[in-house]
């Protein structure tokens, strides 16, 4: 089945430094991809969703110069924190939907980051 | 917008069934799916139901739509403990535009 890798796995960092996490569609294309972050206990909460060749789309309330999406190809979508800050602590969870065929959904299996 | 309910807790036995409910606001939804996350884990999609359908059947698995009342179910026939998990429901609409999740269903298999 189609398979979203997502990397890294777990991240720590020191305040005021910048993190990246890819997220790569392994066997489909994807012209788009979305963005979550969790809190602990919570349900997911979307940030953005990624456009190959255009820029991403922010909800709101989310800092688009703080979280940097880049979708660059048809398989690869990669978020960037910048200058993260202890409350930008969270698990960050990406998906993308094959092709054409939005009835499924895949995840990636998400980045615990933790900023010190 | 789109507000999806669940319940946050369900505990039973091994052996028994499972059963986890979801309702959801937004008659347009097209889409329909459960989740299944353990601790530290991505998302795994257990399965999806169109809105034209009522019922879908996959191993241990059935999800029942009531499209009129607006509810998701999810049962789990012969729960074990490896179900253990946080269950997630999330709808969306045909142009995909928006994808909500609920909060989230942790279900505790005891043996």
């Amino acid at each position: 089945g189609a398979v979203v890798s997502q990397h890294p796995s777990r991240v720590i960092c020191k305040s005021g430094t910048s993190v990246k996490i890819e997220c790569r569609s392994l066997d489909f294309q994807a012209t788009t991809m979305f963005w979550y972050r969790q809190f602990p206990k919570q349900s997911l909460m979307l940030m953005a969703t990624s456009n190959e060749g255009s820029k991403a789309t922010y909800e709101q309330g989310v800092e688009k110069d703080k979280f940097l999406i880049n979708h660059a190809s048809l398989t690869l979508s990669t978020l960037t924190v910048t200058s993260a800050h202890p409350e930008d602590s969270s698990f960050y969870i990406c998906s993308a939907p094959p092709m054409g065929g939005y009835e499924k959904l895949f995840f990636g299996s998400g980045t615990q980051l933790s900023v010190l | 917008g789109e507000d999806v309910e669940q319940s946050l807790f369900l505990s039973v036995r091994e052996g028994d069934s499972s059963v986890i409910n979801c309702t959801y606001t937004d008659s347009s939804s097209t889409y329909l799916y459960w989740y299944k996350q353990e601790p530290g884990a991505g998302l795994q999609l257990l399965t999806y139901i169109f809105s034209n359908m009522d019922m879908k059947q996959d191993q241990r698995l059935t999800v029942l739509l009531n499209k009129k009342d607006k509810h998701l179910s999810l049962r789990i026939a012969d729960t074990q403990t490896g179900d253990s998990a946080i269950y997630f429901c999330a709808a969306t609409d045909s142009g995909y535009s928006t994808l909500t999740f609920g909060k989230g269903t942790m279900l505790l298999v005891s043996p």
